[in-house]
C-alpha cells in the first residue's frame, strides 16, 4: 500500500531531551516536507527537501533540523526541544514535476507535547 | 509572499443542505490551489486541485470547486452533505515550482440532522 508513516505517533518528553520524529514514504516521491499544525493557525511549514542531500527552510524552521540522506526517509530532529514546540506534525511526500500542481500524501502525523 | 484566507473558523450544515466553504488567495502569479480535508485524527487527504484550464473542477466524495481570478477566491462546494463529511477543511496555494504550500487556518465543518 503507498503510504507515509510516521514514527511515533505520540510522544511526551522534557524540555532539552533530544528526539526524532521519523518518517518513511514508499512511493519513490523526489519531495518531502514537515509541517506543524497548531490550533487556529493551520499547517505551517517547516523544512522540505527537494532530493536527496537538499533540504530548505520553510516558513517555521527555528529549534528544527532535518536530513535526507535516502530518498524514502526524511526524519525531523529536535536537539533541544521547548514547550512551543508542542504541536501535531504532519510528514508529507509528492512526486513533484516542476510546473505541475503535485498533490502532497501525508503521513498520520506525529502529536509531541514537550513539558 | 502567498497566502489564504479562509473567512470561516466554524460552519454548521444540516444533513442534506447544501455547502460552500469560502477561500481567498494572494499570490503574484496563476496559482496552484488546493483543498484538503482532514477527519478527526487523520491526516490530509485530498479533496480537488486546480491548475489551469476549466475554472471549475470536481473532486472526489461530490464536492467541487471554482476558481475565480477577479475575486482571488477557490471556494468548495457541495450540493448536499451527508454527515461523513463533518471534518476540517483548508484550502492551499502552491507555487510555480509547488515546493512551498501555503495553507489557511481551516474550517470546522459540523453537520446536524
Amino acid at each position: 500500500e503507498a503510504q507515509v508513516t510516521q514514527n511515533p505517533r505520540y510522544l511526551i518528553t522534557v524540555t532539552g531531551k533530544k528526539l526524532t520524529v521519523t518518517c518513511s514514504q514508499n512511493m519513490n516521491h523526489e519531495y518531502m516536507s514537515w509541517y506543524r499544525q497548531d490550533p487556529g493557525l493551520g499547517l505551517r511549514q517547516i523544512y522540505y527537501s527537494m532530493n536527496v542531500e537538499v533540504t530548505d527552510k520553510g516558513d517555521v524552521p527555528e529549534g528544527y533540523k532535518v536530513s535526507r540522506k535516502e530518498k524514502r526517509n526524511f526524519p525531523l530532529i529536535l536537539e533541544s526541544p521547548s514547550p512551543n514546540q508542542t504541536s501535531l506534525y504532519f510528514c508529507a511526500s509528492s512526486p513533484w514535476t516542476s510546473g505541475y500542481a503535485n498533490e502532497q500524501f501525508f503521513g498520520p502525523g506525529t502529536r509531541l507535547t514537550v513539558l | 509572499a502567498q497566502s489564504v484566507t479562509q473567512p470561516d473558523i466554524h460552519i454548521t450544515v444540516s444533513e442534506g443542505a447544501s455547502l460552500e466553504l469560502r477561500c481567498n488567495y494572494s499570490y503574484g502569479a496563476t496559482p496552484y490551489l488546493f483543498w484538503y480535508v482532514q477527519s478527526p485524527g487523520q491526516g490530509l487527504q485530498l479533496l480537488l486541485k486546480y491548475f489551469s484550464g476549466d475554472t471549475l473542477v470536481q473532486g472526489i466524495k461530490g464536492f467541487e470547486a471554482e476558481f475565480k481570478r477577479s475575486q482571488s477566491s477557490f471556494n468548495l462546494r457541495k450540493p448536499s452533505v451527508h454527515w461523513s463529511d463533518a471534518a476540517e477543511y483548508f484550502c492551499a496555494v502552491g507555487n510555480f515550482g509547488n515546493e512551498k504550500l501555503t495553507f489557511g487556518t481551516g474550517t470546522r465543518l459540523t453537520i446536524i440532522p
